[in-house]
């Protein structure tokens, strides 16, 4: 069974990036897209991207100038930066797999971890 | 950000039925595009109770229905047990972002 895990800082000052890792097991990235999403508080999730295993990115519009997804196959984990961060990327961050591009669902999650921005 | 909305709270006893609606629009849910559900407990791992409208990956049970029509779609738990307290939230696709997978606003079960 597949289960993801989300590791990081959980404190990032205004204007520095937030790099989050997430570590698969149970099974191989070379298979599936990838997926980072955030939740704050009180409000609905909000998918940041998706990432293939080849390398091949997509990202949500309104983040898209300041995010960047890596996979490293061999580790068998994905990352997320997050530039220039402000309050408002306060959140819990999730990864999960999307089985394929059409379909477009997300199972399983990891149990996200919360990033504060402050300083 | 959330283009589907959903009611903030719904509430039932024991044994009751509930429904969760998912309101979207032209450019999601009426342009077509599944729905999914997922259950959310706090501290956990949101969990993926419906996808494609109304299928159940294993081990869900069938007391989780989803339907949708037009432009919206529902949730129904039947048979609410105490264990359904929970958030759930509706996703699907939004072609008016430029290719983008959107929530819902969220839904508070309360079991009475």
């Amino acid at each position: 069974q597949v289960q993801l895990q989300e590791s990081g800082p959980g404190l990032v000052k205004p204007s520095e990036t937030l790099s989050l890792t997430c570590t698969v097991s149970g099974g191989s990235l070379s298979t599936h897209y990838w997926s980072w999403i955030r939740q704050t508080p009180g409000k609905g999730p909000e998918w940041i991207g998706n990432i293939f295993h080849s390398g091949s990115t997509t990202y949500n519009p309104s983040l898209q100038s300041r995010v960047t997804m890596s996979v490293d196959v061999s580790k068998n984990h994905f990352s997320l930066r997050l530039r220039s961060v402000t309050a408002a990327d306060t959140a819990v961050y999730f990864c999960a797999r999307m089985p394929a591009r059409w379909e477009y669902w997300f199972d399983p999650w990891g149990q996200g971890t919360l990033v504060t921005v402050s300083s | 950000q959330s283009v589907l909305t959903q009611p903030p709270s719904v509430s039932g006893a024991p044994g009751q039925r509930v429904t969760i609606s998912c309101t979207g629009s032209s450019s999601n849910i009426g342009a077509g595009y599944d729905v999914h559900w997922y259950q959310h407990l706090p501290g956990a791992a949101p969990k993926l109770l419906i996808y494609n409208h109304n299928d159940r990956p294993s081990g869900v049970p069938d007391r989780f229905s989803g339907s949708k029509s037009g432009t919206s779609a529902s949730l129904a738990i039947s048979g609410l047990q105490a264990e359904d307290e929970a958030d759930y939230y509706c996703q699907s696709y939004d072609i008016s972002l430029s290719g983008n997978y959107v929530f819902g606003t969220g839904t508070k079960v309360t079991v009475l």
